[in-house]
């Protein structure tokens, strides 16, 4: 069974920088498929961040795309997201995803979920 | 403003049947499958419906999914209190090379 586990801090500061990890469990990332992530700011709805994949360069949402990078570790089994300058408007819960890749919308599964709260 | 349109609540009783639209443009919807997500109260979303109208091993018949044109829709028979909460559309969009999500539909089960 796919488990996806969410690490990082929960609180950052405006202007700083969100660091997230993504640690998968039962699957190897190096077998395949593409691994994103996804928020959603507290009581709103769902927005896609960008999929990286173990080789060839990630996609982002445009408009994150100026201050997103995501990177795939395969000796540790676990992806990571970065997303720079951050402010109030960047609070939400983060969520790490298998993603069947592009032209697609599966994500599953998904990992529990990290409230990450932009605050100084 | 989400990519895809979503009426924002819905509800029915144990036992009826709703349904729960998602409209979009010819980008998304209209040249790419439709997926949903189901997200109870304080859990994360679970893929709910695949490639339009595909269920996931262990996703009860009780649920459906169609597309027709640049619309979507989820269905929910013999709706149970279990089935409350937030229920997503989403499609890969081509204009903006990514996928899209509706905002979301929250269901209530009176």
């Amino acid at each position: 069974q796919v488990q996806l586990q969410e690490s990082g801090p929960g609180q950052v500061k405006p202007s700083e920088t969100l660091s997230l990890n993504c640690l998968v469990s039962g699957y190897s990332i190096s077998s395949g498929y593409h691994w994103g992530w996804i928020r959603q700011p507290p009581g709103k709805g769902l927005e896609w961040i960008g999929t990286a994949y173990r080789t060839g360069s990630p996609y982002y949402n445009p408009s994150l795309k100026t201050r997103v990078t995501m990177s795939v570790d395969t000796s540790k089994n676990q992806f990571s997201l970065e997303l720079t300058s951050v402010t109030a408007a960047d609070t939400a819960v983060y969520y790490c995803v298998r993603d069947l890749g592009k032209w697609s919308s599966l994500f599953d599964p998904w990992g529990q979920g990290t409230l990450v709260t932009v605050s100084s | 403003q989400s990519v895809l349109t979503q009426s924002p609540s819905t509800s029915g009783t144990p036992g009826q049947r709703v349904t729960i639209s998602c409209s979009g443009g010819s980008f998304n919807i209209g040249s790419n499958y439709v997926y949903w997500y189901q997200q109870l109260p304080g859990m994360a979303p679970r893929l709910l419906i695949y490639r339009n109208d595909e269920r996931p091993s262990g996703v009860p018949d009780r649920f459906s999914g169609s597309k027709s044109g640049t619309s979507a829709s989820l269905a929910i028979s013999g709706l149970r209190s279990e089935d409350e909460g937030d229920y997503y559309c989403a499609a890969w969009d081509d204009s903006l090379t990514g996928p899209v999500f509706g905002g979301g539909t929250k269901l209530t089960v009176l």
